[in-house]
């Protein structure tokens, strides 16, 4: 059964800082993708960056990027350059067919 | 193209009613996912369609959960006989992927929160 974990209920940031937000997942396939998701308050879910697990390089996305590392079946989402929009609830997804998500880390922007 | 959009926003019902999710994706999309999320949690996956045909469906999708998508566009999701249990956000989600592996990216509605009282 996949699983995705995120040990990381709160986190907060002060603006312009980095902060990095963890996820780990359980599988046994060999093709899938990993997703982070940002859900603002009372605002629709919106794609972060997504990851091909075939895929050796990192993806970014502007001042989001990812550190991928299969073999310890780890994702975590590096936010560079806080601002205060980045505030949101982060999921993080694993697909092989469906998408399954972790339980989310709220994150904080402090001005 | 606005993405895709979900009506009602909000529902509230008293328990036993039955209540029907309406959810409109992404015209070019041919799949259609639905989720449910309460409170503190990630969304949970309850069934999709490609096209018209329902090709899975979760554990979590109950006898009194029915769901459609009669044309290949817009899809229905209806909960019969409500139970204060079922109080969530019910996410609607779609993707343009084609082939048998779903290597697509799902884009979110804004979600329709169910309250049972």
């Amino acid at each position: 059964a996949q699983t995705v974990t995120q040990s990381q209920p709160e986190m907060s940031v002060q603006e312009a800082e980095t902060v990095t937000l963890s996820c780990t997942y359980d599988t046994s396939e060999s093709d899938y993708y990993l997703f982070w998701y940002k859900q603002p308050p009372s605002r629709q879910m919106i794609l972060v960056i997504r990851q091909e697990a075939y895929k050796q390089q990192n993806a970014t996305e502007n001042r989001f990027s990812v550190n991928f590392q299969k073999a310890a079946k780890s994702f975590s989402l590096k936010i560079s350059d806080s601002q205060l929009g980045d505030a949101a609830m982060y999921f993080c997804a694993y697909r092989a067919n469906n998408l399954f998500f972790g339980t989310g880390t709220r994150l904080t922007v402090i001005p | 193209d606005t993405g895709v959009s979900q009506d009602p926003r909000h529902k509230i019902t008293k328990r036993g009613q039955n209540v029907t999710f309406r959810c409109d994706p992404i015209s070019e999309h041919n799949r259609l996912y639905w989720y449910r999320q309460t409170l503190g949690q990630g969304p949970e996956f309850l069934t999709y369609f490609q096209n018209e045909a329902q090709l899975e469906k979760s554990r979590l999708l109950s006898d009194r959960f029915s769901a459609e998508r009669p044309k290949g566009s817009f899809s229905t999701l209806e909960i019969q006989r409500t139970e204060q249990g079922d109080s969530a956000m019910y996410l609607c989600a779609s993707s343009g992927g084609t082939g048998g592996f779903p290597t697509d990216t799902q884009y979110f509605g804004p979600g329709t929160r169910l309250t049972v009282l």
